[in-house]
């Protein structure tokens, strides 16, 4: 069965300094892995997908993932982070079509000014 | 530009007392989604409508029922709600093409006494 694992339940780190959110997933073919947004008290946001080819992903906001078949990984990356990146991370992996989205239980990010 | 829009925002019950979400979207998707978020959970797909006219469980159906009225409107009906169903609900739909990003809906927040 699918299955996401999201290491890190919290973080924190100080404005300007890099980022990397952990996540594993289990799926038996080529998955379709996907990182969201939430800020508070609202919906979920589309940071960035990975389908096929080239396994370095850029989204929006200057962040970017890496799909790492061998580590069966896809970990989400900024390399200077903004008071405004404060929220929640969700992780997401998606068979064919992705009807059945599997997410992460989610990183709580808090930035320090 | 509406977007997914989904209502009650708030709501509390009863045990025992039924009540039905809504979620209407106004982007021509033809699938819709009904999630739930707890914490330290992430979000878990309740149900899913691929198009009009079909319905199909996702990992927590149950103590739910959901009808695609058309193609714009989702609705997830709780008959005897529980305290165990206190959650938040996001409706969300996307379009035909595989690679196209899900669209969340702001949320319902339900207490269930």
């Amino acid at each position: 069965a699918q299955s996401v694992t999201q290491p890190d339940i919290h973080i924190t780190v100080s404005e300007g300094a890099s980022l990397e959110l952990r996540c594993n997933y289990s799926y038996g073919a080529t998955p379709y892995l996907f990182w969201y947004v939430q800020s508070p008290g609202q919906g979920l946001q589309l940071l960035l997908k990975y389908f096929s080819g080239d396994t370095l992903v850029q989204g929006i906001k200057g962040f970017e993932a890496e799909f790492k078949r061998s580590q069966s990984s896809f970990n989400l990356r900024k390399p200077s982070v903004h008071w405004s990146d404060a929220a929640e991370y969700f992780c997401a992996v998606g068979s064919g079509g992705y009807n059945k989205l599997i997410f992460g239980a989610g990183t709580r990010l808090a930035v320090h000014p | 530009n509406a977007g997914v829009t989904q209502t009650p925002k708030f709501q509390v019950l009863k045990t025992g007392q039924s009540m039905t979400l809504q979620c209407a979207q106004d982007m021509n998707h033809n699938s819709m989604y009904w999630y739930r978020q707890d914490p330290g959970m992430g979000l878990r797909l309740i149900y899913y409508s691929a198009s009009e006219g079909t319905t199909d469980k996702g990992e927590v159906p149950n103590g739910y029922n959901v009808s695609r009225l058309n193609k714009r409107e989702f609705s997830l009906r709780l008959e005897s709600a529980a305290p165990s169903q206190t959650s938040v609900y996001f409706c969300a739909s996307r379009g035909l093409s595989t690679n196209e990003k899900l669209f969340f809906g702001s949320g319902t927040q339900l207490s269930v006494l």
